[in-house]
């Protein structure tokens, strides 16, 4: 099976821009993770997707949204980028049932840089 | 927020030494787990041990979780270069809830 692919890999962009990042789970899985890592505040959890509905979501200003699709693809969108929005994005996916229910499974990252 | 915190933050070894990581969390936890990370990429799943077991092997990995400290340790035995990275511990609360990281370990095994 592939494994998590996200796109796009680096992006740069400045201040009050938006972007959208996108993630392909591993064929089968339905629930898609989002995570922020930065040097200073480390791996921070912004939301969880599965099957089209959020079920968890962290605690991120509303700048910060997602969507998932019904082929289990999902989208994370920023508005009004900050500074402090520079960090590598990390999309993770999980399998619905089986004996790794609760691995997730990480994809390379976006790292965005904003200016 | 941070649940599980990693001791040490930096760790170096020479190649063929035993590695020896801690993570301590606060809360009450339906599993726990550790990831690798290389130089800024994805993570990778290493082990997952639940609230329920006390040790777990995986290759040159064994973890061990101690409920009652709120604590768990991953040894990698007879480390290589190649197992040079981050490590992270992470939990979670219950089946559905989001995993919570900790801060990692940089590993730097030295040949």
């Amino acid at each position: 099976k592939a494994g998590v692919t996200q796109t796009p890999r680096y992006l740069i962009k400045t201040r009050g821009q938006q972007v959208t990042l996108s993630c392909s789970p591993i064929s089968g899985h339905r629930s898609v993770s989002w995570y922020q890592q930065t040097p200073g505040q480390g791996l921070q959890f912004l939301f969880e997707y599965f099957s089209e509905t959020q079920r968890n979501k962290g605690n991120f200003p509303g700048r910060f949204s997602g969507r998932q699709f019904s082929n289990s693809r999902s989208e994370m969108n920023v508005s009004t980028l900050e500074l402090g929005d520079s960090a590598l994005y990390l999309c993770a996916s999980s399998s619905p049932g089986g004996l790794r229910i609760n691995e997730q499974f990480f994809g390379p990252g976006t790292r965005l840089t904003v200016l | 927020s941070q649940q599980g915190e990693e001791d040490p933050q930096a760790l170096s070894i020479q190649e063929g030494e035993n590695a020896t990581m801690n993570c301590s969390y606060k809360t009450s936890i339906n599993n726990l787990q550790w990831y690798r990370q290389n130089s800024g990429r994805g993570l990778v799943h290493l082990i997952l041990i639940r609230s329920n077991e006390r040790e777990k092997h995986s290759g040159r990995l064994r973890v061990t979780l101690d409920t009652s400290k709120k604590s768990s340790s991953l040894l990698i035995t007879a480390s290589r270069a190649a197992d040079t990275a981050s490590y992270f511990c992470a939990t979670q609360n219950s089946g559905n809830t989001p995993l919570v990281f900790g801060k990692g370990t940089r590993l730097s095994v030295i040949a």
